[in-house]
């Protein structure tokens, strides 16, 4: 079956530094692919929709200078969290869909970040 | 605009007995889709069954069934003969059916299977 494959499973980083994330779809290409954000014992929120060849529609309250988007080919979209801080640390998690199926939607395994 | 509710934040059950999880949805468009996910403490989401809003019939998928109620506007998830590594947190999501459009998600259910 179709593979989102996110990458790196965990990060631990200083204060003030930048971290990127990638998601990759292995065998299917995602125009669209999204972002999620997970506190502990919480449902996940979602951030913003990266569209290739487009800039991401973030959703409000989400800082889109803070939280880069590049969606730069079918199989590849990149969040880089810029400057990172304590509050910054949660779960990430991204999401493609395969082709205009609606139930064909695929999750990556996440990224645990840390910020020191 | 669309919203999931989810009412029990957790769960325990016994081992082999089955198990069902409650959701409920709310939403204006006429045709959308129904999911649910099992989330472990590794943290991936794993797609367990989908229900589109006009299928015929419930959705199943081994273990898994959707005890779908459109008129009630609910979309609970049965897991018969449950086991040890069904224990984990349980997400009920929907989204519209066409378009590329993001899921909503409800606040889960931790499920804990007691052997």
């Amino acid at each position: 079956g179709a593979v989102v494959s996110q990458h790196p499973s965990r990060v631990i980083c200083k204060s003030g530094t930048s971290v990127k994330i990638e998601c990759r779809s292995l065998d299917f290409q995602a125009t669209t692919m999204f972002w999620y954000r997970q506190f502990p014992k919480q449902s996940l929120m979602l951030m913003a929709t990266s569209n290739e060849g487009s800039k991401a529609t973030y959703e409000q309250g989400v800082e889109k200078d803070k939280f880069l988007i590049n969606h730069a080919s079918l199989t590849l979209s990149t969040l880089t969290v810029t400057s990172a801080h304590p509050e910054d640390s949660s779960f990430y998690i991204c999401s493609a869909t395969l082709g205009r199926s609606n139930e064909k939607l695929f999750f990556g395994s996440g990224t645990q970040l840390s910020v020191l | 605009a669309q919203k999931i509710t989810q009412t029990q934040p957790g769960m325990f059950v016994q081992e082999k007995e089955a198990v069902t999880l409650d959701c409920t949805y709310d939403t204006s468009d006429p045709s959308y889709g129904l999911f649910w996910y099992k989330q472990p403490s590794s943290g991936e989401m794993i797609f367990l069954i989908y229900q589109g809003s006009y299928d015929q019939q419930n959705a199943t998928e081994g273990r898994y069934s959707l005890n779908f109620q459109k008129a009630r506007k609910s979309a609970n998830l049965v897991i018969s003969a449950s086991q040890l590594g069904d224990s984990a947190m349980y997400f009920c999501a929907m989204r519209p059916r066409f378009g590329n459009e993001k899921l909503t998600f409800g606040t889960g259910t931790r499920l804990t299977i007691i052997p």
